[in-house]
């Protein structure tokens, strides 16, 4: 069975970086697409990027330059950096997996809040 | 990007009824859509693949219709088990985008 495990600081300082990594079983990470979505305060869900099976990457232009999405494939874990963030930040953070056409997200880890706080 | 307009917000029902959940694309987005079900504190779950197509697992009772801009989730005789909040999400053009949701309530 296919699962994903996010996991990361549930608290980060404003203008420090937000770093999750989202730990994948029962599938390998060289197969398919890998995402990140986050659901705002108040139900707003943003797709964030994601990483293919190959290793290739695509992000939403709304963060401009502050996201990266890696992996490791010795680990099957594909990780998320978002940079200089600020309260606006503030979410709870999905990793999922897509479909060889990138869509749809078939399987979701079971999230993990963030809150952006001095 | 493209904005999916989900209505109405809350549908307010009876178990047994049966419902529709409309969303909206503001350009014409083929039939590049999907709906998701997320009950509170889960995690969403796929429903409804390129707007009609099923997925294994899903009960029948939920079907999905639609192409170009308007879109449609219906739920045939609800039971209380889909009381949650429904998303559709467009695939058409990056970036991939959201609507706001519909909740699906006990009345």
């Amino acid at each position: 069975e296919v699962q994903l495990q996010e996991s990361g600081p549930g608290l980060v300082k404003p203008s420090q970086s937000l770093s999750l990594t989202c730990s994948v079983t029962g599938y390998s990470i060289t197969s398919n697409y890998w995402g990140w979505i986050r659901k705002f305060p108040g139900n707003k869900m943003e797709w964030m990027g994601y990483i293919s099976y190959s290793g290739s990457t695509s992000y939403n232009p709304s963060l401009k330059s502050r996201i990266s999405i890696t992996r490791d494939t010795s680990k099957n874990q594909f990780f998320l950096q978002l940079n200089s963030v600020t309260t606006e930040d503030t979410a709870t953070y999905y990793c999922a997996r897509a479909g060889l056409r990138r869509v749809p997200f078939d399987y979701w880890g079971q999230g993990v809040m963030v809150t952006v706080s001095s | 990007d493209i904005v999916l307009t989900q209505s109405p917000a809350t549908l307010s029902v009876t178990p047994g009824e049966s419902v529709s959940l409309s969303c909206r694309a503001s350009q014409g987005i083929s039939t590049s859509i999907h709906w998701y079900q997320q009950k509170s504190n889960e995690s969403p779950r796929l429903l409804i693949k390129y707007a009609s197509q099923s997925i294994s697992g899903i009960p029948s009772r939920f079907s999905g219709s639609g192409s170009g801009t308007d879109f449609t989730l219906s739920i045939n005789r609800v039971e209380s088990e889909d009381f949650s909040v429904y998303y559709c999400q467009q695939s058409y053009s990056l970036p991939y985008t959201f609507g706001a949701g519909t909740k699906l309530e006990l009345k």
